[in-house]
């Protein structure tokens, strides 16, 4: 079946460094992704989604990449914030048209002062 | 405001009891989910609805049950047979065409057994 996972449980990165987060797939077939950002004791928060038609895309401080070749997602967070530590979650949708997003574990990013 | 609200925020089942989840939108999105959060672990899917008196079975349906009477509602009940339900419960919608993509989350309940 198809599973998503993250390689590193946890990251800190000081205040004012970029991050990379990474989150690798298994299913070829998956169409979309998205990622999350998730504080204690609260719901997950939306940060930036990308289609499985495009390798890149930008937000406000944060950029997801796509690679389809190696099945690897990453979500890069620049010129970091204490407001920005938080569990980060990436989920793919399967691109067979069952409506629904598998989620992976988590990445907690701590950004120390 | 627009926005996905979830209630209690803490609730407590005693054994053998049944218990229910709230959870009302009024961003008039047909989808609505519910996933079970665990401690350091990632949102497993419960149950979906992409339209009212319809609902499908996610990944962990044994021991819970949904009903979909309104658009805007999506009550969860974790019934008895579901034996360890301490967790942590999220609940989200997102717009027909966006089945499946950018769903908006609720601020989620925490259940506990006494």
């Amino acid at each position: 079946g198809e599973s998503v996972g993250l390689h590193l449980p946890t990251l800190s990165v000081q205040e004012g460094d970029n991050s990379i987060i990474n989150c690798a797939y298994s299913n070829s077939a998956s169409d979309y992704f998205i990622w999350y950002k998730q504080e204690s004791g609260k719901g997950p928060q939306f940060i930036i989604d990308i289609r499985s038609n495009m390798d890149k895309r930008q937000g406000q401080r944060v950029t997801v990449l796509l690679n389809k070749t190696v099945k690897h997602l990453s979500l890069q967070i620049a010129a970091t914030q204490p407001g920005d530590s938080a569990v980060y979650f990436c989920a793919e949708r399967s691109g067979d048209g069952n409506e629904k997003l598998t989620f992976g574990t988590g990445t907690r990013l701590t950004i120390i002062p | 405001d627009g926005g996905i609200t979830q209630s209690p925020k803490y609730l407590f089942r005693k054994e053998g009891q049944n218990v229910t989840l709230s959870c009302e939108q009024n961003l008039n999105h047909d989808a609505m989910y519910w996933y079970r959060q665990d401690p350091g672990q990632g949102l497993r899917l419960i149950y979906y609805s992409q339209i009212v008196n319809d609902f499908q079975k996610g990944d962990i349906a044994e021991g819970y049950s949904v009903s979909r009477e309104k658009k805007e509602s999506f009550p969860l009940t974790v019934t008895s047979a579901q034996k360890n339900p301490t967790a942590f419960y999220l609940c989200a919608s997102s717009t027909a065409r966006g089945a499946g993509e950018k769903l908006f989350f609720g601020s989620g309940t925490q259940l506990s057994v006494l």
